[in-house]
């Protein structure tokens, strides 16, 4: 079983529907990660949290927010979709030592 | 800033060897990972740097000069599946990722 799961794996929605992208991980890290990924533009990150109390934004937080659940479980809504959201989506996790993050299998996200 | 710099696209012959190089503002980072980014799939993790130098894992080693903010991922005897993107990340809390750069070997 993958460490990092992350679903749905595809998802096809319409421009102004709220959407949630569910992140979960067995590794027992405290850190977790949100990014999204364009042709061209590498992964940027949309949020992360260090622990379950903790939610901070990256650099392009604008139009989605994040649930922290669990320490295992960190959710990514958007409240009201639009097309140029349409991206691969990645959560990843990482521990406090070395930083390494470990990355789920991605979310392909259409907004139509 | 932190930006890092990657060359966008390199194209290597199997069998050959490839450098990929990466470069970033020398103050800010403890430290420079390596990613291998198949397209579609998730980035995995390659190697470490925290101290000057090269570190060798089979036909893969990436190098390090914190002095100059510059480091190198080596890849010897290319094969095909050796066709990804490599995506360099300098360490920072979160990591700071470079925008990756796509190598292709061709036969």
């Amino acid at each position: 079983d993958a460490d990092v799961t992350q679903t749905p794996r595809n998802r096809i929605t319409k421009t102004g529907k709220r959407i949630m992208l569910e992140c979960s991980q067995t590794k027992g890290h405290d850190r977790m990660y949100w990014y999204r990924q364009d042709p061209g533009l590498g992964l940027r990150l949309i949020y992360y949290s260090f622990d379950v109390k903790d939610i901070n934004k990256g650099e392009i937080s604008d139009g989605y927010s994040v649930s922290r659940q669990a320490q295992a479980k960190f959710s990514l809504s958007l409240e009201s979709a639009i097309p140029n959201q349409t991206a691969l989506y990645f959560c990843a996790t990482s521990d406090q030592g070395q930083g390494e993050q470990y990355f789920g299998a991605g979310t392909r996200l259409s907004v139509l | 800033g932190q930006n890092i710099d990657q060359p966008t696209e390199m194209t290597a012959t199997e069998g050959a060897i490839v450098q990929i190089n990466c470069t970033y503002q020398t103050s800010g980072f403890n430290g420079l990972f390596w990613y291998q980014q198949h397209a579609g799939e998730a980035p995995t993790f390659l190697s470490y740097n925290v101290l000057d130098g090269l570190e060798e894992k089979g036909r893969f080693s990436s190098f390090l000069s914190r002095s100059k903010g510059y480091s190198y991922l080596l890849l010897k005897e290319l094969q095909m599946k050796d066709s990804a993107s490599y995506l360099c990340a300098g360490r920072r809390t979160p990591l700071v990722f470079g925008k990756g750069t796509r190598l292709s070997v061709i036969a």
